[in-house]
């Protein structure tokens, strides 16, 4: 596509139940960020792939939150036993480059925890 | 996580006025300064960048300054349009590490 494409792009789901978010990259984008935007805050930086590297995984918050980058394109955000505060819009962007400054979001996966 | 603001910031400005948009930054180490546009319900949009080693940059309408003394940027907005009322982010990075967004700031535009 286009652009980087992210889904569902609203979840509602139980406490304690487990998702899966995914983002599809812009085809040739080697990196691949996912933040994690509350409501009327800023961008929190969750997990960055870069190429084949090691990915940066700094700012998951906690053990419950993993990702995948598969073929170094489609990337999959899993946040088992979700809690309230979990709730927030999950973002994903790509850029070209190791040293590329232009990210690309995407419209983001607004979840909502009950 | 890293970073981010807790309270978002509000700039409100006539419609034709310029803006001016600030930002403190935190590592003096970064290779690149960044600005971003977030419409509401969009995930954000590259505006403009800027490299540590200048000080100025101009765009189509902006302007980013880059103090390094005292960690600063910000960002002008020249002649300002309802169509550019959003969360203004800016960022920083290392060239081979991650964009890390500091604190937003709202900016409205009255018409």
């Amino acid at each position: 596509g286009a652009g980087v494409s992210q889904s569902p792009s609203n979840k509602v789901t139980e406490k304690g139940k487990d998702v899966e978010l995914r983002c599809d990259p812009i085809s040739g984008h080697t990196a691949l960020y996912w933040y994690r935007q509350s409501l009327g805050q800023g961008l929190e930086f969750l997990i960055y792939f870069q190429g084949n590297s090691a990915p940066d995984k700094s700012g998951l918050p906690s053990d419950r939150f993993s990702a995948e980058r598969t073929g170094g394109s489609v990337s999959t955000l899993t946040i088992q036993r979700t809690q309230q505060e979990d709730s927030a819009v999950y973002l994903c962007a790509s850029s070209l480059a190791r040293a590329g400054t232009e990210a690309f979001f995407g419209q983001g996966t607004r979840l909502t925890v009950v | 996580g890293e970073s981010v603001g807790l309270h978002l910031p509000t700039l409100s400005v006539q419609e034709g006025d310029n803006s001016i948009i600030n930002c403190a930054y935190s590592n003096s180490a970064s290779d690149y300064f960044i600005w971003y546009k977030q419409e509401s319900g969009k995930g954000p949009q590259f505006i403009i960048d800027i490299r540590s080693n200048m000080d100025k940059r101009q765009g189509q309408r902006v302007t980013v300054l880059l103090n390094k003394t005292v960690k600063h940027l910000s960002l002008q907005i020249a002649a300002t349009q309802p169509g550019d009322s959003a969360v203004y982010f800016c960022a920083e990075k290392t060239s081979y590490d991650k964009v890390i967004f500091g604190p937003g700031t709202s900016l409205s535009v009255i018409p």
